[in-house]
């Protein structure tokens, strides 16, 4: 039982490169968050799932997509790297009704 | 909309002191409120939670918090703190509803000392 599993663990970009970082639960919760957290700062909700094939924006969308075909993973997809997406990213499930997120160990992410 | 205020981003406290953090919120309904801890190089772990009844809650690791309506605060206490508590605590406050989603405060860094 992994849990809420990311990667990669590290990434550099280049301005304007493309990457997906990934995350897979194994718990079959319905719910799935991605968060950003930048240096010294509370994070922040960019997408969210209520389910496969339901997905919807956060407080921080632009410059983000995502998509959720399968309840165990939920991909975020950076398409034009900028430095303004240097951040930590998190990846968080949470069975429907239980209100308690659980969170992956992250992904850094460096664009320069 | 609502918000979170951690007022202090660092505090340090030696080891077998007592710990409070603060925490304010605002928003417009029954809020669910949440204090999640985060250590080095880690994601974060959920310490309690509260959304209704019993205003003193009760969590993992030795830590409780209160809510305090008319103050708007869910602040979290530990009466004797450990070394391995040195780390960085958030608190959250969400709807409840369908999609939780949570609106975090900016954290505050525990140090603790010898």
């Amino acid at each position: 039982n992994a849990g809420v599993t990311q990667t990669p663990k590290f990434r550099i970009l280049k301005i304007g490169q493309s990457m997906t970082l990934q995350c897979t639960q194994d718990m079959n919760h319905n719910y799935m968050y991605w968060y950003r957290q930048d240096p010294g700062m509370g994070l922040k909700l960019i997408y969210y799932s209520v389910g496969a094939g339901i997905t919807d924006k956060g407080e921080v969308p632009n410059g983000y997509n995502v998509s959720r075909s399968t309840t165990e993973d939920f991909p975020l997809r950076l398409e034009l790297a900028a430095p303004s997406q240097t951040s930590v990213y998190f990846c968080a499930t949470e069975a429907s009704g239980n209100y308690e997120q659980y969170f992956g160990p992250g992904t850094r992410l460096t664009v320069t | 909309a609502q918000s979170v205020t951690q007022p202090d981003i660092h505090i340090t406290v030696s080891e077998g002191a007592s710990l409070e953090l603060r925490c304010n919120y605002s928003y417009g309904a029954t809020p669910y409120l949440f204090w999640y801890v985060q250590s080095p190089g880690q994601g974060l772990q959920l310490l309690l939670k509260y959304f209704s009844g019993d205003t003193l809650v009760q969590g993992i690791k030795g830590f409780e918090a209160e809510f305090k309506r008319s103050q708007s605060s869910f602040n979290l206490r530990k009466p004797s703190v450990h070394w391995s508590d040195a780390a960085e605590y958030f608190c959250a406050v969400g709807a409840g509803a369908a999609g939780n989603k949570l609106t975090f405060g900016g954290g505050t860094r525990v140090l603790v000392k010898p």
